[in-house]
């Protein structure tokens, strides 16, 4: 059975710093893999996603994500936040065999500050 | 294209009674699945529809149950409803490319359900 774990819960950050967001997984097939984020009173917006190809996925406003099979990993970044980026984000795991059906992590909250 | 909508956004109820809960999915689209977001659960999977039938179904009491349409709009019924019910409620919408499921559920705004 897939499951994700996400590292942290809370991650506070300034403004125009960096921020990594730590994900991994666990999986006995191969797996696509998600980034979604989620706004205060909203619902979930997809960041990117890995399915195959290129381990470095880029996104939608400026994140990107690493996909490490030998690590089973799927860290998101960001080089500079803004305000507005302040979130919750979620990491999901889903496979080809299961119907895609997905399985999220507790999510990360991330509050960037001025 | 619209996205996936939900209606109503925010409801509140009190205990024992019942509520149904609307989600209309992105045209094309034929699977609903549904997602109930607690502080102390997180996002838990309810169950999915397609082309009206129940596909999957997650660990929730039968209290908890639901239902598609053929123009794939789908509803989500609660009976009873317990004070620990109150939740974010989310349905997500997912196409198909020729017979294969493509990979991405796209989500709706939720209902936010309060249980007083």
């Amino acid at each position: 059975a897939q499951s994700v774990t996400q590292l942290d819960s809370q991650v506070p950050v300034f403004e125009e710093a960096p921020v990594e967001l730590r994900c991994n997984y666990s999986s006995s097939v191969s797996v696509y893999l998600f980034w979604y984020v989620q706004y205060p009173n909203q619902g979930l917006q997809l960041l990117l996603k890995y399915l195959s190809g290129s381990t470095l996925v880029k996104g939608i406003n400026g994140f990107e994500a690493e996909f490490n099979k030998s690590q089973t990993s799927f860290h998101l970044r960001k080089p500079s936040v803004h305000i507005s980026d302040t979130a919750e984000y979620f990491c999901a795991v889903s496979e080809r065999s299961n119907d895609y059906k997905l399985s999220f992590g507790a999510g990360t909250t991330v509050t960037v500050r001025a | 294209k619209a996205g996936v909508t939900q209606t109503p956004r925010y409801l509140i109820k009190t205990r024992g009674q019942q509520v149904t809960l609307s989600c209309s999915p992105i045209s094309g689209h034929r699977s609903v699945s549904w997602y109930q977001q607690t502080p102390g659960q997180g996002l838990q999977f309810l169950f999915e529809y397609f082309s009206e039938t129940q596909r999957n179904k997650g660990n929730f009491p039968g209290r908890f149950s639901g239902r598609q349409f053929s123009n794939s709009r789908s509803e989500m019924n609660v009976s009873t409803l317990e004070l620990g019910d109150s939740a974010l409620y989310l349905c997500a919408s997912r196409g198909m490319a020729g017979d294969e499921w493509t990979d991405t559920q796209y989500f709706g705004p939720g209902t936010r359900l309060t249980v007083l």
